[in-house]
């Protein structure tokens, strides 16, 4: 079983719609989560990431985080085209040396103009 | 600002050959990651060192090893290439323990004929 289970997609949504992204994990004592988009052949880009129950926005991102169901949530609010991409859950596993990820599969979104 | 810079971009490699990749954290990172990603997969975690000692370790074949130098830069010698090899090899880099966001450069891709 994978430390970080997402729905692979593809999610299509149109533009201005509100994405929401979904993330769950295995290990009760995993602390720290990363959303990182993904664009086709490039490297992931850090979106943001969150740690404390509850929700942390940044600009038309927000992530939700819900301990008790080890649920991980991105919602993207306006989608724009720009942001068609992957998008990687990613864990800090517990006992880890340092801060190394473990991801999820990815959930592919799709924008329509 | 400086982002995590990884050398070469593109590698074509015959199978049984030797390739070494390369890669510069941004400054003042003192932890670097490996990480394989293959074709329609997650990344997949490598090994990661930290103040030039191996920090810990993932899913990596007997046949690569890696390390990091004085100058923080580490690079990955990947031996006896198989075609199974071939994928993006992606670098990333982060400041222990203060801050838990790594940061990726943008991948070396490999190809093995």
């Amino acid at each position: 079983q994978k430390e970080v289970e997402q729905n692979s997609g593809p999610l299509s949504v149109p533009e201005g719609a509100i994405a929401s992204l979904n993330c769950t994990y295995s290990d009760r004592g995993s602390q720290s989560f990363f959303w990182y988009r993904q664009y086709s052949g490039k490297s992931p880009e850090l979106i943001m990431f969150i740690y404390s129950n509850g929700d942390k926005e940044d600009g038309r991102f927000t992530a939700q985080l819900n301990k008790a169901s080890q649920y991980v949530s991105l919602l993207i609010r306006d989608s724009q085209p720009s942001d068609s991409a992957t998008y990687l859950c990613a864990v800090i596993p517990p006992g880890s040396n340092d801060y190394k990820l473990s991801f999820g599969a990815g959930t592919t979104v799709t924008v329509r103009a | 600002a400086a982002g995590v810079i990884q050398s070469p971009r593109h590698l074509i490699k015959e199978k049984r050959e030797t390739a070494t990749l390369k890669c510069y954290p941004i400054p003042r990172h003192d932890t670097v990651y490996w990480y394989q990603q293959g074709p329609g997969q997650d990344p997949q975690f490598l090994i990661s060192f930290y103040e030039k000692m191996q920090s810990d370790k993932g899913s990596i074949p007997d046949r690569f090893s890696a390390q990091q130098f004085s100058d923080y830069h580490s690079e990955l010698n990947m031996s006896s290439l198989e075609l199974g090899d071939s994928a993006l090899y992606f670098c990333a880099s982060s400041l222990f323990p203060d801050q838990l966001e790594a940061f990726f450069g943008q991948g070396t891709r490999l190809t093995v004929v």
